[in-house]
């Protein structure tokens, strides 16, 4: 049940820049934060974005994000092999309280 | 450093219960700081918000789940526990559980994951 709408797949080539894209509505993004996690399959995801541009201690400063409405991106520059993986970006949904909505994901793959 | 682990059945029959546990070390379930919650992902789909519960009883569970779920705190154990009756295929997923922090402010976020289980619902 994902509200938050992701591009399904991403590429890019070492070393360069890629976006990916997030769209909600006026109840979730439109009105909160959004979250980024990079998730590699049999791991566990890892907060890579918060408060939509916020990075934790220990992520890289080639991870980056922003929201503009009720959309959001996060931005990889300089683009690694480690980097490939899913990606899926989080916020919450004033429409319900406590309801966590999250997109489906984006497979990022490093050509 | 806190680390969480999910343990629980592999199997559920359909119209049972299943049953995971998250096991929480390093840190304490009945800090005021945080939320616990939990996340599934059926395979091939995205992130899905099972629901939350603060120490002190407060809980929130995703409507379309709500007349099926109970999380709760096990203060003794230092664990939480998620409980969904009545499963079908559907609830088949990788079920993670996840620390939430400042979770009463933009800053919340997921900061602290299990590695996930992977739950499969058939007779």
């Amino acid at each position: 049940q994902s509200v938050l709408t992701q591009p399904p797949s991403a590429s890019g080539t070492p070393g360069q820049r890629v976006t990916i894209s997030c769209s909600g509505s006026s109840s979730d993004i439109g009105s909160n934060t959004v979250n980024w996690y990079q998730h590699l399959p049999g791991t566990a995801p890892k907060l890579l974005i918060y408060n939509n541009d916020q990075r934790p201690s220990g992520v890289p400063d080639r991870f980056s994000g922003s929201k503009s409405g009720t959309s959001a991106s996060l931005a990889i520059s300089g683009l690694q092999s480690e980097d490939e993986a899913d990606y899926f970006c989080a916020a919450w949904d004033d429409s319900q309280i406590g309801l966590l909505v999250f997109g489906e994901g984006t497979k990022l793959t490093v050509l | 450093q806190v680390q969480l682990q999910e343990s629980g059945p592999g199997l559920v029959k359909p119209s049972q219960t299943l049953s995971l546990t998250c096991t929480v070390s390093g840190g304490s379930v009945t800090s005021a700081s945080y939320y616990w919650t939990w996340i599934r992902q059926p395979a091939g789909k995205g992130l899905e918000w099972v629901g939350r519960m603060f120490m002190r009883g407060s809980t929130n569970y995703n409507p379309s789940l709500k007349s099926r779920v109970t999380i709760s705190i096990d203060t003794s154990k230092n664990q939480f526990s998620l409980n969904l009756s009545s499963v079908t295929a559907a609830d088949t997923a990788v079920y993670y559980c996840a620390r939430l922090t400042d979770f009463w402010s933009a800053n919340y976020r997921m900061d602290v994951w299990g590695q996930g289980t992977t739950v499969t619902v058939s007779s």
